[in-house]
């Protein structure tokens, strides 16, 4: 069985700063791994997601995640906050040719002028 | 294009009572998802539709949950005798269904916040 573990459930960070966000996942065979934030009143959306090849991955909005399968980790990552990046961020997997995603508990963000 | 759509946004109903909640895909997805996200935690799967059938329903927490798609696009999620611990947000989402998240992307209502009382 897969579990995603996101570490912090709230960061905040200054406009301008690095935003880190981390996630480990637990899997026997290396899994399909995505990044959703999830605005006030709106469904999540996809911000990147890794499933074969280079394992650094670019996304919407600037940011960008890197799969380390030695870590079992698959942290985001954006080298510039904006104030428009509060919002909450799930990590999910999925394993491979599978449709089922499995979330982890989210990470809320908040941005600091 | 028009996203997801689920209706309603909140709905609030006592214990014991039978909520249906709705879902409208994007046109022409073919899957249709169901996920359950309660307080402080992350969604969680509860049914997939391919169609008009449900693919897999292994989500679904016990027999008072009943989804359905009579016509392969909009989706009603049936909850009965409701109890106060089926309090969540349920997300529904869509995809153009190739049953695989390698080239399927899951898009995301914004949700119905369903409390029970």
């Amino acid at each position: 069985a897969q579990s995603v573990t996101q570490l912090g459930s709230h960061v905040s960070v200054s406009e301008g700063a690095l935003v880190l966000l981390r996630c480990n996942y637990s899997s026997s065979v290396p899994p399909y791994l995505f990044w959703y934030v999830q605005y006030p009143n709106q469904g999540l959306q996809l911000l990147l997601k890794y499933t074969t090849g280079a394992t650094l991955v670019k996304g919407i909005n600037g940011f960008e995640a890197e799969f380390k399968k030695s870590e079992t980790s698959f942290h985001l990552t954006k080298p510039s906050a904006h104030m428009s990046d509060a919002a909450e961020y799930f990590c999910a997997v999925s394993e491979r040719n599978d449709y089922k995603l499995s979330f982890g508990a989210g990470t809320t963000v908040t941005v600091r002028a | 294009g028009a996203g997801v759509s689920q209706t309603p946004s909140n709905k609030v109903t006592e214990k014991g009572k039978y909520v249906e909640l709705r879902c409208d895909p994007i046109s022409g997805h073919t899957a249709l998802y169901w996920y359950r996200q309660s307080l402080g935690q992350g969604p969680e799967f509860l049914i997939y539709f391919q169609g008009t059938g449900a693919a897999d329903d292994s989500g679904l927490p016990n027999d008072r949950f009943f989804a359905v798609r009579p016509e392969g696009s909009v989706s009603t999620l049936k909850i009965q005798r409701t109890e106060r611990g089926d309090s969540a947000v349920y997300l529904c989402a869509s995809s153009l269904g190739s049953g695989s998240s390698l080239t399927d992307t899951q898009y995301f209502g914004p949700g119905t916040r369903l409390t029970v009382l």
